[in-house]
């Protein structure tokens, strides 16, 4: 069992459509990560917060906007998609201090269909 | 940059048998690696993680892996396969020595026969 939890786990949307995926963790991890994945191939970094900030945009399309609201929560906000991103959304969370070398926890995904 | 590379895009092996899923990493400064372990339509779970020390490290399900710096290799190993272990398998390493994200090889599909 995942205790990073991904909503909604399937969202299908229109091209013109503005949607959000949200992501919840309750393990005191103060740097959490959005990742695409698409089917059969490793998951691609998008951004990183570390204690709430953002550390890492990967070149990301600004037609993804994520947030941070607290140390809990990350958003990945979602707006005007093209079809080629319809994919698996990963979210994780790690430990984040000087020294950690604590691996990624991640949700289960939100599979998005764009149409 | 930091990066690692997976060989191998399939593996099959037949349940009983020993297994052995290849990486190889480049990285500058200490290796921080890491293998995870996907279920179709799952998010990634992890198996087990070098940092330091003990070149034999033992994980999840029975899943070991040994980190060889001669050979920049940190393959992951099983000494008798099951069918349930069929899935995909995802080599990673750290972005930066001071960051934390991962970055992922491009996976190996393990196919254990009955």
């Amino acid at each position: 069992d995942t205790e990073v939890t991904q909503t909604p786990k399937h969202l299908v949307m229109g091209m013109t459509n503005k949607k959000s995926l949200k992501c919840e963790q309750h393990m005191g991890h103060r740097a959490m990560y959005w990742y695409k994945q698409k089917a059969k191939k490793p998951p691609e970094l998008m951004f990183v917060y570390s204690y709430e900030k953002l550390s890492i945009n990967e070149s990301v399309p600004s037609r993804f906007s994520p947030e941070c609201p607290n140390s809990s929560l990350l958003n990945l906000h979602l707006h005007a998609l093209q079809p080629e991103d319809s994919a698996l959304y990963l979210c994780a969370s790690s430990q984040q201090r000087t020294g950690s070398t604590g691996e990624l926890f991640f949700g289960e995904g939100s599979r998005l269909t764009v149409l | 940059a930091q990066s690692v590379a997976q060989p191998e895009d399939q593996v099959n092996v037949a349940e009983g048998n020993p297994l052995t899923v290849k990486c190889t990493y480049s990285v500058s400064g200490n290796p921080y690696l890491f293998w995870y372990v996907q279920y179709p339509n799952r998010g990634l779970q992890f198996l087990l993680k070098y940092i330091t020390g003990d070149n034999l490290v033992k994980g999840s399900y029975g899943f070991e892996a040994e980190f060889n710096k001669s050979q920049t290799s940190f393959h992951l190993k099983k000494p008798s396969a099951l069918v349930s272990d069929s899935a995909l398998y995802f080599c990673a390493v750290r972005v930066s020595q001071a960051g934390t994200a991962l970055i992922f090889g491009k996976g190996t599909t393990l196919s254990v026969s009955s």
